[in-house]
């Protein structure tokens, strides 16, 4: 059963740049499925940020493209992001998950379980 | 950008039915799919592709969706599932509605 995992700092200062990793085990980053990066902030609903292919092709949300990148390695089966220029408001808990690979009908079937990122200086 | 609508709220007597609706303009024409999130854990698809359940979840959640309002339903309400609700749509890129808390009373 796929599982996934995030990783990384839990503070970032202002002006810098939030760095998180997740680790897929038990199947291949490389089968037939997009993976997603999704954040909640602290009593909010979730924002999809962006999501990659094994591929290497990406698609962000438009309202953080300018600032999101992400990125796949395959040798270590895992994905990773990058949010540059942050504030107070990018604080939340960011989730990796599974996208279904079904085009133009995502849904998520596979969640990481969260890891909490402050922004503070 | 496309916007889904969700009540704030819905209560439900213990072992009644409760129903969370998500609007969006003719939001029948998408594909819908529901997630559970309790306090402090990651979101857990129940619905996906307006009615169909993964594997695990109970047959008393079920999904509809027709005009301009998705519904997702919880039959014989039990205490665990209390819990914020949120539907998702595809367009042009995956969007969120707000979310909806569950109390079930």
């Amino acid at each position: 059963q796929v599982q996934l995992q995030e990783s990384g700092p839990g503070l970032v200062k202002p002006s810098g740049t939030l760095s998180l990793t997740c680790a897929v085990s038990g199947g291949s980053i490389s089968s037939s499925n997009w993976w997603s990066w999704v954040r909640q902030p602290p009593g909010k609903g979730l924002e999809w940020i962006g999501e990659i292919y094994h591929s290497g092709s990406t698609n962000y949300n438009p309202s953080l493209k300018s600032r999101v990148t992400i990125s796949v390695d395959k040798s270590k089966n895992q994905f990773s992001l990058k949010l540059s220029s942050v504030t107070a408001a990018d604080t939340a808990v960011y989730y990796c998950a599974r996208d279904s690979g079904i085009t133009m009908i995502s849904f998520f079937d596979i969640w990481g379980q969260g890891t909490m990122v402050t922004v503070s200086s | 950008s496309y916007e889904l609508t969700q009540p704030l709220s819905v209560s439900v007597a213990l072992g009644q039915t409760a129903r969370i609706t998500c609007g969006g303009n003719n939001i029948g024409s998408k594909n819908v799919h529901w997630y559970q999130q309790k306090p402090g854990q990651a979101p857990v698809l129940v619905i996906y592709r307006d009615s169909n359940r993964p594997s695990g979840i109970p047959e008393r959640f079920s999904g509809s969706n027709s005009g301009n309002t998705a519904t997702l339903t919880i039959s014989r309400a039990q205490a665990g599932d209390e819990a914020d609700y949120y539907c998702q749509v595809w367009d042009s890129s995956p969007v969120f509605g707000g979310g909806t808390k569950l109390t079930v009373l």
